[in-house]
């Protein structure tokens, strides 16, 4: 069964305080690696897609990367506004998506 | 461009009935999935249609189903509603190019079944 985790659940840090959200996931043939970022009441917004060990994505304050058994997204001097939670989610050959619970992520000015 | 859109964005429903959402996705994505959203679950794939056909399928009852039509709009139905069935419901529309695939979300329709 395919299985996607993410840590922490939730995460405080002060505003310019760089850390990595974790996403690890065992997965039987793994077609791409998502990241979103919802917001309270919204739909999951697309980040990033990745598809191969060693990949690297990248936006604004936002960093993508793919091993065989784990992303990160790593924030670089984050600012309140990136207080979101963040999804991670695999897409297997199959065709199915299974979603981790997500990062909660709260940057305090 | 137009995002996805989903109507309608809020329903509230009682035990037993039947309940009929739709989702248009962006212009030009012919690929559109839905998936329920619920603080205990968390988010979960329900089934993907591409050009009319429903190429996948998760692990829901078959109170739960969806179509998709010619112009790539869709629409998901849940019959015998059960008080579990509460939740955010999601569609989302991707775009498959150059190998690549982004997936956009829909703002999503909030079910509520008294």
């Amino acid at each position: 069964e395919d299985q996607v985790t993410q840590s922490p659940e939730a995460l405080r840090l002060q505003e310019g305080e760089s850390s990595s959200l974790n996403c690890s996931y065992t997965v039987s043939g793994l077609r791409g690696l998502f990241w979103y970022r919802q917001d309270p009441g919204k739909g999951p917004e697309f980040l990033f897609t990745l598809y191969s060990a060693g990949e690297e994505k990248e936006k604004e304050r936002l960093k993508a990367t793919l091993t065989k058994k784990e992303s990160f997204l790593h924030i670089t001097a984050p600012k309140p506004e990136d207080s979101a939670t963040y999804l991670c989610a695999v897409n297997t050959n199959a065709g199915k998506s299974t979603f981790g619970d997500g990062t909660t992520l709260t940057v305090k000015p | 461009k137009a995002g996805v859109t989903q109507t309608p964005r809020y329903l509230i429903k009682t035990r037993g009935q039947q309940v009929t959402l739709s989702c248009s996705p962006i212009s030009g994505h012919r690929s559109v999935s839905w998936y329920q959203q619920t603080p205990g679950q968390g988010l979960q794939f329900l089934f993907e249609y591409f050009s009319e056909t429903q190429r996948n399928k998760g692990n829901f009852p078959g109170r739960f189903s969806g179509r998709q039509f010619s112009n790539s709009r869709s629409e998901m139905n849940v019959s015998t509603l059960e008080l579990g069935d509460s939740a955010l419901y999601l569609c989302a529309s991707s775009l498959f190019a150059g190998g690549k695939e982004t997936q956009y979300f829909g703002p999503g329709t909030r079910l509520l079944v008294l």
